[in-house]
């Protein structure tokens, strides 16, 4: 099993400009999650699925959009980036048969930059 | 105030010390966790705790609900467990994410 991966790992954007990050679980998680980790700050949720079709916002959800049409995967996008915007994001994943105690699985996280 | 405190925010001890990571919380919580983020990146959850006592190898959590706090251990450290350490918390009644600390990094020097 790969666990979580995510696309890309790096990538410097101008500002104005869009991307969706990818994210993909092959574990069967129901729950998966997008957070941003800035020096400073600590990790943040941004948006969270707790499954195919559903989304909700997290503590940092502007700026962002997300999507899940397919359970094992996750998009977040940035529809016109910022500087604000630049971090390492990552994906999680957890069970729901915890809920809301499950264990969550982290994907290796993607560094962004946006000049 | 964040509503997850983590003490000392960095630590360095020498091969062999006994490491306590300390992690107070403010709010009601139904679990807590403890990670671990390597230097290159990575993040692995290491327990995730809603009463009393874990261990796993050379670590071991608690945590006391009463008093809304949580200690991670590492016995005989080794250079290898050089990281920073984060606690998280799911928030009773919160979104169904983390709330994290903002994390511990130790350093154990040889």
């Amino acid at each position: 099993n790969a666990g979580v991966t995510q696309t890309p790992k790096f990538r410097v954007l101008k500002t104005g400009q869009s991307m969706t990050l990818l994210c993909a679980q092959d574990m069967n998680h129901e729950y998966m999650y997008w957070y941003r980790q800035d020096p400073g700050m600590g990790l943040r949720l941004i948006h969270y699925s707790v499954g195919e079709g559903t989304t909700a916002k997290g503590e940092v959800p502007d700026g962002y959009n997300v999507s899940r049409l397919k359970k094992q995967n996750f998009l977040l996008g940035l529809e016109s980036a910022a500087p604000s915007q630049t971090s390492v994001y990552f994906c999680a994943s957890s069970y729901a048969g915890t809920r809301p105690k499950g264990e969550q699985y982290f994907g290796p996280g993607t560094r962004l930059t946006v000049t | 105030k964040n509503e997850v405190e983590q003490s000392p925010q960095n630590l360095t001890a020498q091969e062999g010390e006994f490491i306590t990571i300390n992690c107070s919380y403010s709010v009601g919580i139904s679990a807590l966790h403890w990670l671990q983020q390597h230097p290159g990146g990575g993040i692995v959850s290491l327990f995730m705790l809603s009463s009393g006592k874990k261990k796993h190898g050379r670590l071991i959590a608690t945590i006391n609900i009463q008093e809304k706090h949580s200690s991670l251990h590492i016995t005989a450290s080794h250079p290898r467990d050089s990281a920073v350490y984060i606690c998280a918390v799911h928030l009773r009644g919160g979104a169904d994410g983390l709330t994290f600390g903002k994390g511990t990094h130790l350093i154990i020097q040889p």
